[in-house]
């Protein structure tokens, strides 16, 4: 079946310019997770929906970040008024359930955001 | 706080020998413990995980990795090395008692494999 899939693959952006990023979960997936991954580095967590709500969204590193998502589909990631150190590649993933188990955590493609 | 290592930036080995990458983490209680590999330009693929029982676990692509409680590891490993097994290795944690089952990273490992 389909993955998960993640929009736009790049995007170059102007300092101070806002930035969607979306994110489309495998279809039945109720969690969704975003991370992001500066170069050369690991993954830091950003935000968990459980379907449409977030009850943990302890990575956003600013109130320049916020995400939504419709009901247990699409995500979009938003950055207002980016900044250099911004740049990096945002990896959405997803996963059957977020509330129990070991759930395997999907990861999409990412969106690598460059900003100048 | 809650933390994987990666102690190698870089691991080199020649095909047909075993390789190791180290992972060790610091979580409170008994973690689920993971490992994906990223393929340069492309998302991050699953490889395996412990969720309890035997403390070797078997993957993907010949892959396994061992838990071990005392030393707080979790070892990828695999018998014979190939030269496509080349790419970066992330080890990942999940606390248990996180409801929303936030994955902690280590900072990666890249294996390259030579002929």
């Amino acid at each position: 079946g389909a993955g998960v899939s993640q929009s736009p693959s790049n995007k170059v952006t102007e300092k101070g310019k806002d930035v969607e990023l979306r994110c489309d979960p495998i279809s039945g997936h109720t969690a969704l997770y975003w991370y992001r991954q500066r170069l050369g580095q690991g993954l830091e967590f950003l935000i968990y929906f459980q379907g449409n709500s977030a009850p943990d969204k302890s990575g956003l590193p600013s109130d320049r970040f916020s995400a939504e998502r419709t009901g247990e589909s699409v995500s979009t990631l938003t950055i207002q008024r980016t900044q250099q150190e911004d740049s990096a590649v945002y990896l959405c993933a997803s996963s059957p359930r977020g509330l129990a188990g070991a759930d395997t955590q999907y990861f999409g493609p990412g969106t690598r955001l460059t900003v100048l | 706080a809650q933390s994987v290592a990666q102690p190698e930036d870089q691991v080199n080995v020649a095909e047909g020998n075993p390789l190791t990458v180290k992972c060790t983490y610091s979580v409170s209680g008994n973690p689920y413990l993971f490992w994906y590999v990223q393929y340069p330009n492309r998302g991050l693929q699953f490889l395996l995980k412990y969720i309890t029982g035997d403390n070797l676990v078997k993957g993907s692509y010949g892959f396994e990795a061992e838990f071990n409680k005392s030393q707080t590891s979790f070892h990828l490993k695999k018998p014979s090395a190939l030269v496509s097994d080349s790419a970066l290795y992330f080890c990942a944690v999940r606390d248990r008692t996180n409801q929303g089952g936030k994955l902690i990273f280590g900072q990666g490992t890249e294996l390259s494999v030579k002929p």
